[in-house]
């Protein structure tokens, strides 16, 4: 299973830039990096996934790494809503499951 | 469109016990995972159902079993339950496609075994 690392914790002003980033240096070429995000016990919220190349949805936008061993995780203008876990994994080919670690925690601050 | 539902929301059980949650996917998925979440920890993958057969399993005893019915809808039964056991239990249902499947999560099932 591919790992991933990311940093426990993290801080962002409100309408600021929150760039939370995801080492996986053990993805496979055929895994997707896929990013979700837990408030509070609720059951995770999918944010975006990528192969290579970089994406962008109403949410974020997600950068991945030439070499994909990392990606970053863009959230344009935090807003204390954004305060959550976030989750970096992957996923593909024959293996189904997605493999969270601790995620970051992000706390977007007034 | 209804996202993924999951029943109960929480229950209470006792050692020894069995218990059986509850997941109906979303509108046009096909599969069904159940993951485990201990309190301070990520999601635990237990199982996928796709074709109300069991294609991955993840590192779980054989007390953990799930079905998946026609209507793709999914139980997940665990017996003789321990305290170790509580936890909130999560199903997410996806669609197979060209880009493989994307797991949209329910709220969950909160578990407590005293």
């Amino acid at each position: 299973d591919a790992k991933t690392t990311q940093p426990p914790s993290m801080d962002c002003a409100e309408g600021r830039a929150a760039n939370l980033p995801c080492n996986h240096s053990t993805i496979s070429g055929n895994e997707y990096v896929y990013w979700y995000r837990q408030i509070h016990s609720q059951g995770p919220q999918y944010i975006i996934h990528g192969l290579k190349n970089n994406e962008t949805n109403e949410m974020a936008s997600l950068i991945i790494t030439e070499d994909r061993k990392s990606s970053t995780l863009i959230l344009p203008h935090a807003t204390l809503r954004d305060t959550a876990v976030y989750y970096c994994t992957s996923r593909g080919g024959s293996n189904y499951k997605l493999t969270f670690g601790k995620g970051t925690l992000l706390t977007v601050n007034p | 469109d209804a996202g993924v539902t999951q029943s109960p929301t929480h229950l209470i059980k006792t050692r020894g016990q069995q218990v059986t949650l509850r997941c109906s996917p979303k509108s046009g998925h096909d599969t069904v995972s159940w993951y485990q979440q201990a309190l301070g920890q990520g999601p635990q993958f237990i199982f996928q159902y796709y074709e109300e057969e069991e294609r991955q399993r993840g590192n779980f005893p054989d007390r953990f079993s799930g079905h998946q019915f026609p209507n793709y809808s999914s139980e997940l039964n665990v017996n003789a339950l321990l305290l170790g056991d509580s936890a909130l239990y999560l199903c997410a249902s996806g669609q197979l496609s060209g880009q493989g499947e994307t797991q949209y999560f329910g709220p969950g099932t909160r578990l407590l075994v005293l």
